[in-house]
């Protein structure tokens, strides 16, 4: 089992443009959540999917959007890209409907996203 | 909205001997989850140990164990006989119950381990 698999592992854009990253989950789970991870900091929620439906949302703005395929994999776009967008961008997979201690969320190693 | 508090940024430990890592949350919910999770130089983040609140027993897991203080909203991480590869970013993490691993973080605490 490959785990989590995150692409590509690192990414330079400038400033205004658009980016797409990507994530396949481990094998099983179904809910895939995307979390951003600014330098120093935690990882912060930006939006959670499953049965290919956007099912929950952190505080971020309409330029973060998503997406998930029918074999449960997910995509994070995010549009007109400001220097503040700069992070480290994490995946994470869980099956969806088991919680603690039943089942646990893996993460992928990440996409260093760095905007100039 | 719930919140999580790291308030060591850094800290550091001899190998073999026992570091406490502190973490405070607020919430009013009942049913939820605290989590501590390592993050190495690999940037992949790994499950420590976990916590049901409901649950007054403090887990355990090998060399790592957790002291849950739920009344006062505490959640601390003990490493004993410290090892180098214990060094990594340390995150105490909250989970709502049914929120389907919709996590919050705190800002994390970095430990080195010295040899």
């Amino acid at each position: 089992d490959a785990g989590v698999t995150q692409s590509p592992t690192h990414l330079i854009k400038t400033r205004g443009q658009q980016v797409t990253l990507r994530c396949s989950p481990k094998s099983g789970h179904d809910t895939v959540s995307w979390y951003q991870q600014a330098l120093g900091q935690g990882p912060q929620f930006i939006f959670q999917y499953y049965e290919e439906e956007e099912r929950q949302r952190g505080n971020f703005p309409d330029r973060f959007s998503g997406h998930q395929f029918p074999n449960y994999s997910s995509e994070l776009n995010v549009n007109a890209l400001l220097l503040g967008d700069s992070a480290l961008y994490l995946c994470a997979s869980s099956p969806t409907g088991l919680f603690p201690p039943n089942t646990e969320a893996f993460f992928g190693q990440g996409t260093r996203l760095t905007v100039v | 909205a719930q919140t999580v508090t790291q308030s060591q940024p850094e800290m550091s430990v001899q190998e073999a001997e026992t570091v406490t890592l502190s973490c405070t949350y607020d919430t009013s919910e009942s049913n939820y989850y605290l989590f501590w999770y390592k993050q190495p130089p690999s940037r992949q983040m790994i499950l420590v140990i976990r916590q049901e609140a409901y649950k007054q027993q403090n887990a355990t897991e090998n060399r790592f164990s957790v002291n849950f203080q739920k009344a006062a909203k505490s959640f601390s991480l003990k490493i004993s006989d410290s090892q180098l590869g214990d060094t990594a970013m340390y995150f105490c993490a909250f989970m709502r119950g049914g929120s389907n691993y919709k996590l919050t973080f705190g800002k994390g605490t970095l430990l080195t381990v010295n040899p």
